[in-house]
């Protein structure tokens, strides 16, 4: 059961231009979604998170936000640089629960030089 | 802090052995996870840990899968025994559940590779 699905395996954009990553929960209890970028031989580190209460937080080159009714959340990265490519995984959870977190299969960046 | 650890880095071994996945959690966080990626399935959660008590093993595949948190600061992940569709990428990871913007954010290691032949 994929309660987190991002439906994109991949994406190339060219250095300069913006990068629009997508995903879609299906999961309504979910209200605390974050980003996480994992570079081979290494592991997810965390990127960028929103809480349901907020529609949008920027940090930086990263912008990501979420569409409650869609049950829809994009990350934004503008300009997007060659050290940006990665594989970009979205995660949720509720923040009243156990901390436990369900992610996405990933989409894989490649941002051209 | 070093971070999560995770040994060992790379594991072969052949089908029908067993396989025990160690990982070294942040101290002082309070929740451990357990995670395999799969070019298939992304990153699945296997089974996770509150103040050293499993909460949910409802992503473990098979009885043959089975992990222990003896204590705040180490965990293991046991296939036994191991068949070759279990090769993967294990990760762990570990955050502090309670109040504060650290909540719900998890750090994880980089991971074992399991090449089961």
């Amino acid at each position: 059961d994929q309660q987190v699905k991002q439906n994109s395996p991949s994406l190339s954009v060219q250095e300069g231009r913006i990068s629009i990553l997508n995903c879609d929960y299906t999961n309504s209890m979910f209200d605390y979604f974050l980003w996480y970028k994992k570079y081979p031989a290494e592991g997810p580190t965390f990127l960028i998170s929103i809480s349901s209460i907020k529609d949008k937080n920027e940090d930086g080159r990263f912008t990501v936000f979420l569409n409650k009714s869609a049950k829809h959340l994009s990350l934004h990265i503008v300009p997007s640089q060659p050290g940006d490519s990665a594989v970009y995984f979205c995660a949720a959870s509720a923040l009243g629960g156990n901390n436990d977190m369900r992610f996405g299969a990933g989409t894989r960046l490649t941002v051209k030089p | 802090d070093a971070g999560v650890i995770q040994s060992p880095r790379h594991e072969v071994t052949e089908m029908g052995q067993e396989v025990t996945l160690r990982c070294k959690p942040i101290s002082g966080h309070n929740s451990l996870f357990w995670y395999r990626q799969t070019m298939m399935r992304g990153l699945e959660l296997l089974i996770y840990f509150n103040n050293n008590v499993p909460i949910d093993d409802s992503g473990m595949p098979e009885d043959r899968f089975s992990a222990k948190m003896p204590n705040a600061s180490f965990s293991t992940l046991k296939i036994q025994p191991s068949e070759p569709r279990d090769s993967a990428v294990y990760f762990c990871a570990s955050g502090a559940s309670g109040e504060g913007g650290a909540k719900n954010i998890q750090y994880f290691g980089a991971g074992t590779r399991l090449s089961v032949l």
